[in-house]
């Protein structure tokens, strides 16, 4: 079974303060993404990253996966309101393993 | 693209009735769908994998006979939750697989299923 950890669960800032969310496993992913969920609605897919020591931006966002494809993070620069919501990691084998989940609160 | 709806966006059923949600691709054509349960303020769960024209695969510990999925077209899942309790309320999400290179998931706007 291919776990992933995230961290922290709960991230709770100031607009403008910068963010990191971490995504941890044990185990070799092919492929590793990260969405975003706001209450009641789906997740949607920010980015995908599959090569070791890839660093992906998106505007204010920087994904950056770990050389052995065994993490990742999620830095998010001069964080908005707008930011907020359910960020997941999801790891790719055989089918997408979820990490748990990081809950991002940036308030104005 | 890689659209995925759900229908209905919330439902409300008496306990002992079953209720059916649809999952479908509005722009590409999907082999395979996954149907995810998400309770507050935790993540996804697989339940199943749905596979255009065959059997569903379901995780351990869903009940294939009380989550009923079929995919009968490419374009088309179903999951049917039959004879639900209070206990199956929960945020239901479908995702299919676009084809793209690394074969991401596109997930739908989810079902919102209260059981009274």
């Amino acid at each position: 079974t291919q776990l992933l950890e995230q961290s922290p669960q709960f991230l709770s800032i100031q607009e403008g303060e910068n963010l990191t969310v971490y995504c941890n496993s044990s185990s070799v992913f092919s492929s590793l993404q990260w969405y975003r969920q706001e209450p009641g609605e789906g997740p949607v897919l920010l980015v995908t990253v599959v090569t070791g020591g890839e660093v992906k931006k998106l505007k204010r966002l920087t994904f950056q996966f770990g050389d052995a494809r065994k993490d990742s993070s999620l830095h998010i620069t001069a964080a908005q309101p707008g930011d907020t919501g359910l960020y997941l990691c999801a790891g790719a084998y055989d089918k997408l393993t979820f990490g748990g989940g990081t809950r991002v609160l940036v308030k104005p | 693209g890689a659209v995925v709806s759900q229908h209905p966006s919330w439902v409300i059923c008496k306990s002992g009735t079953s209720v059916k949600i649809e999952c479908r691709s509005l722009d590409f054509q999907a082999t395979t769908m996954f149907w995810y349960r998400q309770f507050p303020k935790q993540s996804l769960m697989l339940m199943a994998t749905s596979n255009e024209g065959s059997k569903a695969t379901y995780e351990q510990g869903v009940e294939k006979d009380k989550f009923l999925i079929n995919h009968a077209s490419l374009t088309l899942s179903t999951l049917t939750v039959t004879s639900a309790h209070p206990e199956d309320s929960s945020f239901y999400i479908c995702s299919a697989l676009a084809g793209t290179l690394y074969n991401e998931q596109f997930f739908g706007p989810g079902t919102r299923l209260t059981v009274l």
